[in-house]
């Protein structure tokens, strides 16, 4: 299957972390993908992980991989106002010669100042 | 080195008439997707499309709606006598290939469908 599944909403204070979760059920998946969603705006890639990794580290950004679980979650440490959009993650599946992204439903993060 | 562009950014259509939707990929990638977003909901793969070929329509509503890339110029994503439900944002990404080690998609900024 290709369902990809994360929370609907999150809501932290300024200054503390983040953690945004996500399940996915293929465990084919080759990369994990997050993306950023500003309001009225296209998605912009913030990292990914190769399946084969456990955990990346990207300045506020920690990734880690459960594959045994099928869990993927990102961490945002000292969350700013300027993070408040909706989080995509996604997953990559190599089929039939070709690669192809599905995208969980998106998590809605606001931050409260 | 200009980013994914697609046109127009926001395109009003009255019930019936034909929407026309352009992409046209980063410079070196020759792999367009196009994802549909409803108000309130995530991306939904609509098809994956290589320069001349249709890889995978399994996402596209099997009428009305059709893709292209041509050999020459913008992908384009064509919904024929549009319906209310046919609202939403419509993206596209594209990305180099499969043969690169990671091929992640770069996104443009969508064109937003208002049916009216």
């Amino acid at each position: 299957g290709e369902d990809v599944e994360q929370s609907l909403f999150l809501s932290v204070r300024e200054g503390d972390s983040s953690v945004i979760n996500c399940t996915y059920t293929d465990s084919s998946s080759t990369y994990l993908y997050w993306y950023k969603q500003e309001p009225g705006a296209g998605l912009q890639l913030l990292t990914y992980i190769f399946s084969n990794m456990d955990m990346k580290q990207d300045q506020r950004l920690t990734v880690l991989l459960n594959k045994k679980d099928k869990h993927l979650s990102l961490r945002i440490a000292d969350t700013q106002t300027g993070d408040s959009a909706i989080y995509f993650c996604a997953e990559t599946l190599s089929s039939g010669g070709y690669q192809k992204v599905t995208f969980g439903t998106g998590t809605k993060l606001q931050v409260i100042p | 080195n200009a980013g994914v562009m697609q046109n127009p950014r926001h395109l009003v259509r009255r019930r019936g008439q034909e929407a026309r939707l352009r992409c046209s990929p980063m410079k070196g990638h020759s792999h367009v997707y196009w994802y549909r977003q409803l108000p309130e909901e995530g991306l939904k793969f609509m098809v994956y499309l290589q320069k001349e070929n249709i890889i995978d329509e399994s996402g596209m509503p099997k009428e009305r709606f059709s893709a292209e890339f041509p050999k020459e110029g913008p992908s384009i994503l064509r919904i024929q006598q549009v319906v209310r439900g046919d609202s939403a944002a419509y993206f596209c990404a594209s990305s180099p290939g499969v043969r690169q080690p990671n091929t992640e998609a770069f996104f443009g900024q969508g064109t937003r469908l208002t049916v009216v």
